[in-house]
């Protein structure tokens, strides 16, 4: 079974311009997360989408954005580009349970895509 | 504010020795706890969980995790270090329990360290 794929895996951007992250989940997984690392802030949960909608949403700004399709796939914007914004962008996904099963929560993560903002 | 913390941000360890990194939490309600560990230009990879039921977790690669309610804490540990287990270990707690599984709350992570 595939992993979770996440493109690409290093960008450059300058201040200003916008950036387009996409993650493929594992097969059968519908929840996607995206978390931000940065050596000074560690990991940081950006957003997670379940079938379509957004569920849950960390403490950024406006300028960072996501969705995801119909067939789970997701994707993170950021515009406006600011030098805080390099980091390691890591998606997960993760399997829902069943119905009256508990849920363990395992997050299955990518390699991550690398932003650098000069 | 719910929130764990990694009080050490490096552990030393020869190999073949035990180790432990060391990992507290505050939350709410029952905790749902986690270990992952990162390897340079990688993802995070699952280690293991405390859901419920013995304080004494076991997970992947021969870690095992000791869950204290009365501590707050869950550290991770090995009987026997190895040089291949250096890593960014992370804990991390899961806010609302049961039913939220993509928002975890990650500590600021610890760099394992083994030695030869």
């Amino acid at each position: 079974k595939a992993g979770v794929t996440q493109t690409p895996r290093y960008l450059i951007k300058t201040r200003g311009q916008q950036v387009t992250l996409s993650c493929s989940p594992i097969s059968g997984h519908r929840s996607v997360s995206w978390y931000q690392q940065t050596p000074g802030q560690g990991l940081q949960f950006l957003f997670e989408y379940f079938s379509e909608t957004q569920r849950n949403k960390g403490n950024f700004p406006g300028r960072f954005s996501g969705r995801q399709f119909s067939n789970s796939r997701s994707e993170m914007n950021v515009s406006t580009l600011e030098l805080g914004d390099s980091a390691l962008y890591l998606c997960a996904s993760s399997l829902e349970a069943l119905a009256g099963q508990p849920n363990t929560g395992e997050l299955f993560f990518g390699e991550g895509s690398r932003l650098t903002v000069l | 504010a719910q929130s764990v913390a990694q009080p050490e941000d490096q552990v030393n360890v020869a190999e073949g020795n035990p180790l432990t990194v060391k990992c507290t939490y505050s939350v709410s309600g029952n905790p749902y706890l986690f270990w992952y560990v990162q390897y340079p230009n990688r993802g995070l990879q699952f280690l293991l969980k405390y859901i419920t039921g013995d304080n004494l977790v076991k997970g992947s690669y021969g870690f095992e995790a000791e869950f204290n309610k009365s501590q707050t804490s869950f550290h991770l540990k090995k009987p026997s270090a190895l040089v291949s287990d250096s890593a960014l270990y992370f804990c991390a707690v899961s806010p609302l329990g049961s039913g939220n599984t993509g928002k975890l709350i990650f500590g600021q992570g610890t760099t394992l360290q083994v030695k030869p």
